[in-house]
């Protein structure tokens, strides 16, 4: 099975703008969660979706949202961006009918912002 | 308040000694609990998991991690470590009925002396 895809996987933006992430799972796995990584923070959780509805949320500005599509597919969109949401936002696939599961990451998409 | 502790930042070792990564956590019942690997510029990749049942647990890439409930603790061992296992070592928590919310410890970075 193909793994987990992002795309794009670098991204400049300059500040203000606007930015939408993409991921697409496993094949047959129905929960997406993302993830932002910075040296400051390290590792946070963002949001969780499981068909198509938003199952977890994490402590992030209302700036950052997300949506899955029919196809288990997910974008991730930061409105207005700053300075400090340069990271790199990691997407996980998991398959769980419910609870827990192991989640299997994408590379991540690099952000830069200026 | 419930957190993933890795106490060391740094770790250096050399080439076929032996290595081990702590991790503790602070819940209040025992949570699933992850080890993840990351590599420069790469996603996570998965070493191993603790759900229940036996403690010490095998994971891919020689790694084993043994759970200690009186310790809260979820240690990372390898015996004879290769100048490949240098990377970024990540503790990850979920507690139990929480979905996909992982929490990261701060995350261990070993560097391999050859």
């Amino acid at each position: 099975k193909a793994g987990v895809t992002q795309t794009p996987r670098y991204l400049i933006k300059t500040r203000g703008q606007q930015v939408t992430l993409s991921c697409s799972p496993i094949s047959g796995h129905r929960s997406v969660s993302w993830y932002q990584q910075t040296p400051g923070q390290g590792l946070q959780f963002l949001f969780e979706y499981f068909s198509e509805t938003q199952r977890n949320k994490g402590n992030f500005p209302g700036r950052f949202s997300g949506r899955q599509f029919s196809n288990s597919r997910s974008e991730m969109n930061v409105s207005t961006l700053e300075l400090g949401d340069s990271a790199l936002y990691l997407c996980a696939s998991s398959h769980p009918e419910s609870g827990t599961d192991t989640q299997y990451f994408g590379p991540g998409t690099r952000l830069t912002v200026l | 308040a419930q957190s993933v502790t890795q106490p060391d930042i740094h770790i250096t070792v050399s080439e076929g000694a032996s290595l081990e990564l702590r991790c503790n956590y602070s819940y209040g019942a025992t949570p699933y609990l992850f080890w993840y690997v990351q590599s420069p510029g790469q996603g996570l990749q998965l070493l191993l998991k603790y759900f229940s049942g036996d403690t010490l647990v095998q994971g891919i890439k020689g790694f084993e991690a043994e759970f200690k409930r009186s310790q809260s603790s979820f240690n990372l061992r390898k015996p004879s470590v290769h100048w490949s296992d240098a990377a970024e070592y990540f503790c990850a928590v979920v507690p139990k009925a929480a979905g996909n919310k992982l929490t990261f410890g701060g995350g261990t970075r070993v560097l391999v002396k050859p």
